[in-house]
């Protein structure tokens, strides 16, 4: 199994608080991803990361910021949290050599009152 | 920018009975196209992929997929469906030459019956 660690793993939160949800990997790939996972909606792409400093947007960023300051490591942040936000995320990592595969880590329980 | 189309919420299916889950995807090139599957509580794993040559992919669990260029379609079949293939399914596009990201579509959602 892919080396990745999401933490934490559950939280519940109040609106108009700060979260911050970390991945952390040890298989040294250079894309990382956030997405969101809620019923109905299936997978929807936060933020991704193609390299250390480089992130981009993906298809429901507002809201949501990222940061990456070293490979291993994608920090997902809700700046004030809300009841919308509730949701699972799940970090992957791929390698885009190798074809662009995802890896996901064992995902993240948000719940914001 | 790539996107996914998965017109079945929903599917049920008699354990052994043939399988097929449709996918459509909207991308101006051929992309990377993926089915990945989520059993209840857990991660989501990886059936089978395509990228180029032979259109009919073999993956895990006795899973394949065609590619089909000219309907823009994906579609994941199974010959005989066991219970333990209760999931949901997963298509997803990967495309972007810069950078490189995968969308999915909204899921299928597999039930089987004895």
């Amino acid at each position: 199994d892919a080396g990745i660690t999401q933490s934490p793993r559950h939280k519940v939160t109040e609106t108009g608080t700060p979260v911050t949800l970390r991945c952390h990997q040890t298989e040294n790939h250079r894309y990382m991803y956030w997405y969101r996972q809620d019923p109905g909606h299936g997978l929807r792409l936060i933020h991704y990361s193609y390299g250390v400093k480089d992130t981009d947007k993906g298809e429901v960023s507002d809201g949501y910021s990222v940061s990456r300051s070293k490979t291993e490591d994608f920090l997902l942040t809700l700046e004030s949290a809300t009841s919308s936000q509730t949701s699972v995320y799940f970090c992957a990592i791929s390698d885009r050599e190798r074809g662009g595969e995802l890896f996901f880590g064992e995902g993240s329980r948000l719940t914001v009152l | 920018a790539q996107s996914v189309t998965q017109p079945d919420i929903h599917i049920t299916v008699s354990e052994g009975a043939s399988l097929e889950l449709r996918c459509n995807y909207s991308y101006g090139a051929t992309p990377y196209l993926f089915w990945y599957v989520q059993s209840p509580g857990q991660g989501l794993q990886l059936l089978l992929k395509y990228f180029s040559g032979d259109t009919l992919v073999q993956g895990i669990k006795g899973f394949e997929a065609e590619f089909k260029r000219s309907q823009s379609s994906f579609n994941l079949r199974k010959p005989s469906v066991h219970w333990s293939d209760a999931a949901e399914y997963f298509c997803a596009v990967g495309a972007g030459t810069g950078g490189f990201k995968t969308i999915f579509g909204a899921g299928t959602r597999l039930f089987v019956k004895a």
